[in-house]
């Protein structure tokens, strides 16, 4: 079974601009949520989505949204690019999305720079 | 005070020695999740524990409900085992949404 892809793996973008991530699980996953990781913090939660909807979301400000299609692969959208978004993007898919039973399996992550 | 503190930071062991990590939670769960960070971002997915022990290999994972407490072992240390641990915990507390732990960088010396 493939594990979880994500593209681009690095990405370098100008302030302002803007970026979409992409993600796709693993066959049969419908969960799939995406974390932001910066040096010196831990995970960050950014939005959970399950069969198209988004279930969950974290504390980040609107210009970062999601979606998710029909066959679970989902993208991330940061608008009007921010220094402080220079990080690794995580997406990590699981079959339901239950934090409490689900095991989940991260992607390879995406590098954003941010210049 | 964070939901989920891992302990310690950081630690240095050499080759061999017996390692144990520690992850104390303050909310109700109903899962502990360990997983490992290599250098260069891959999170790999150790364990998943709502009670008891489970085992896998060199590495033993043991979860106290009543004192919210998770410790997470190496036995027989590897250089290979140089990465970053993180512990997480889900459960109805939470929305069912991970919480995170900050980390352990655990090195290895041959």
């Amino acid at each position: 079974k493939a594990g979880v892809t994500q593209t681009p793996r690095y990405l370098i973008k100008t302030r302002g601009q803007q970026v979409t991530l992409s993600c796709s699980p693993i066959s049969g996953h419908r969960s799939v949520s995406w974390y932001q990781q910066t040096p010196g913090q831990g995970l960050q939660f950014l939005f959970e989505y399950f069969s198209e909807t988004q279930r969950n979301k974290g504390n980040f400000p609107g210009r970062f949204s999601g979606r998710q299609f029909s066959n679970s692969r989902s993208e991330m959208n940061v608008s009007t690019l921010e220094l402080g978004d220079s990080a690794l993007y995580l997406c990590a898919s699981s079959l339901e999305g239950a934090g409490d039973t689900d095991t989940q399996y991260f992607g390879p992550g995406t590098r954003l720079t941010v210049l | 005070k964070n939901e989920v503190e891992q302990s310690p930071q950081n630690l240095t062991a050499q080759e061999g020695e017996f390692i144990t990590i520690n992850c104390s939670y303050s909310v109700g769960i109903s899962a502990l999740h360990w997983l490992q960070q290599h250098p260069g971002g891959g999170i790999v997915s150790l364990f998943m524990l709502s009670s008891g022990k489970k085992k896998h290999g060199r590495l033993i994972a043991t979860i106290n409900i009543q004192e919210k407490h998770s410790s997470l072992h190496i036995t027989a240390s590897h250089p290979r085992d140089s990465a970053v641990y993180i512990c997480a915990v889900g459960g109805w507390s939470s929305n069912y949404q991970l919480i995170w732990g900050a980390g352990t960088k655990l090195i290895i010396k041959p």
